[in-house]
């Protein structure tokens, strides 16, 4: 299994330009997240999936939109970007439910570093 | 507002010595709490998690204390070893009513020295 993988690793954007980061996980996970990290600051939760169809803001959305078409992608989307949309961006999934008991142990990809100049 | 705070930044222990890493939370919904690793351009790895019906849990090397009076949990590294290297992260979630929604704290950078 790979896990969760994201792509680009890394990207430069110009102020106003667009982007979709994507992210692919192949547990066969019903729930994804996408988050940001900024520079000594924890994981920011900005949406959220818990299936194909079903996605939900978290805590920092704006400025961003996601869908969920299938159960492996989550593609974020960035539009017109912002320098304060500079950070590096995590996604993650997982299956609270899998073992018959609840956990929230969350499972992520390596991260896209996006610059916004 | 930070819900899940980690006041040390950093911490450097000797190989083989303890590191205990320190966490406090502030709300008391919480009921689930996990410790994630991260090396540098990786994503965080999950390390240990404790629900809030028991107050220790153990998995080699990694020992999660949890006092919900105090709001407060700790991980211990016992022995570090270099390869502890790495930033923790501190997570919280509010189980069935915030399923995957965790507020993680800023993170710890630990450095283990020789």
């Amino acid at each position: 299994n790979a896990g969760v993988t994201q792509t680009p690793k890394f990207r430069i954007l110009k102020i106003g330009q667009s982007m979709t980061l994507q992210c692919t996980q192949d547990m066969n996970h019903n729930y994804m997240y996408w988050y940001r990290q900024d520079p000594g600051m924890g994981l920011k939760l900005i949406y959220y999936s818990v299936g194909a169809g079903i996605t939900d803001k978290g805590e920092v959305p704006n400025g961003y939109n996601v869908s969920r078409s299938t159960t492996e992608d989550f593609p974020l989307r960035l539009e017109l970007a912002a320098p304060s949309q500079t950070s590096v961006y995590f996604c993650a999934s997982n299956d609270p439910h899998a073992s018959g008991e609840y956990t929230d142990t969350q499972y992520f990809g390596p991260g896209t570093r996006l610059t916004v100049l | 507002d930070q819900q899940v705070k980690q006041n040390s930044p950093s911490l450097s222990v000797q190989e083989g010595r303890i590191s205990i890493l320190n966490c406090d939370y502030t709300n008391s919904m919480f009921d689930y709490f996990l410790w994630y690793k991260k090396y540098p351009a990786e994503g965080p790895t999950f390390l240990i998690s404790i629900s809030s019906i028991k107050d220790k849990n153990e998995d080699g090397r990694f020992t999660v204390f949890l006092n919900k009076s105090a709001k407060h949990l700790s991980l211990h590294i016992v022995p570090s070893q270099p390869g502890d290297s790495a930033v923790y992260f501190c997570a919280a979630s509010a189980g069935k009513d915030s399923w995957g929604k965790l507020q993680f704290g800023a993170g710890t950078q630990v450095v283990v020295t020789p």
